[in-house]
């Protein structure tokens, strides 16, 4: 079955760090650019970052540049986002979601169920 | 950054009506545009890329439209799993990739 499981999610008080995985299977990993896109409680859907196939590229958002940190491991089959300094509006279920393929096509066509992440103290 | 912003935020619908969604980019994107459904506890899953190709497995009464600023998704005689969070998804220009803010279709 074609699937990203993510893990890694928690309670984690303010300032604190945490690092979400992400683990797929069903698919070649390494032909797939991936992402990964937050929801805060009852809001919309937040793109936070991407990495291309062989981690040649990476972009963040604004609202988590120098606090989360990208990476794959291809080997492994595996996404990461290494959370630092955390804050309460961080709190949101993380999605890993993958990239259709080849540019232009960068929507996302496959999506994990999400890992809940808490800031609170 | 280009915002998207969707209409309306809530639409009531009966089941077996036709709904349609909008969608507005703040500057142009062609057809740079998709569209994910989203139910309570679940992902997102793609229903259309390319502002109008369904994605694999939707079914026809789902359709989209549009390019450039304005686009729009049509639901055209609504089923009872199709009560769900919409949202559109421009790929244009980033980063960043950016959401609208979703448009909610409820049971009239």
């Amino acid at each position: 079955e074609v699937q990203l499981v993510e893990s890694g999610g928690g309670l984690v008080q303010p300032g604190g760090s945490l690092r979400l995985s992400c683990a797929a299977s069903g698919f070649t990993f390494s032909d797939y650019d991936l992402n990964w896109v937050r929801q805060a409680p009852g809001k919309g859907l937040e793109w936070i970052s991407h990495i291309t196939r062989s981690s040649n590229t990476i972009y963040y958002a604004d609202s988590m540049k120098g606090r989360v940190i990208i990476s794959r491991d291809n080997a492994k089959n595996s996404l990461y986002l290494q959370m630092n300094s955390l804050r309460d509006e961080d709190t949101a279920v993380y999605y890993c979601a993958r990239d259709a393929g080849s540019p232009p096509d960068w929507y996302f066509d496959l999506w994990g169920r999400g890992t809940l992440v808490i800031v609170s103290s | 950054e280009i915002v998207m912003t969707q209409s309306p935020a809530t639409l009531s619908v009966s089941p077996g009506e036709r709904a349609t969604l909008s969608c507005r980019a703040s500057q142009r994107i062609s057809s740079n545009l998709a569209w994910y459904q989203q139910k309570p506890g679940q992902a997102p899953r793609l229903l259309i890329y390319g502002a109008s190709t369904r994605a694999t497995g939707i079914p026809a009464r789902f359709s989209g439209s549009g390019s450039g600023t304005e686009f729009t998704l049509t639901i055209s005689s609504l089923q009872s799993e199709d009560f769900a969070v919409y949202y559109c998804q421009q790929y244009d220009n980033w980063p960043p990739r950016t959401f609208g803010q979703g448009t909610k279709v409820e049971i009239k």
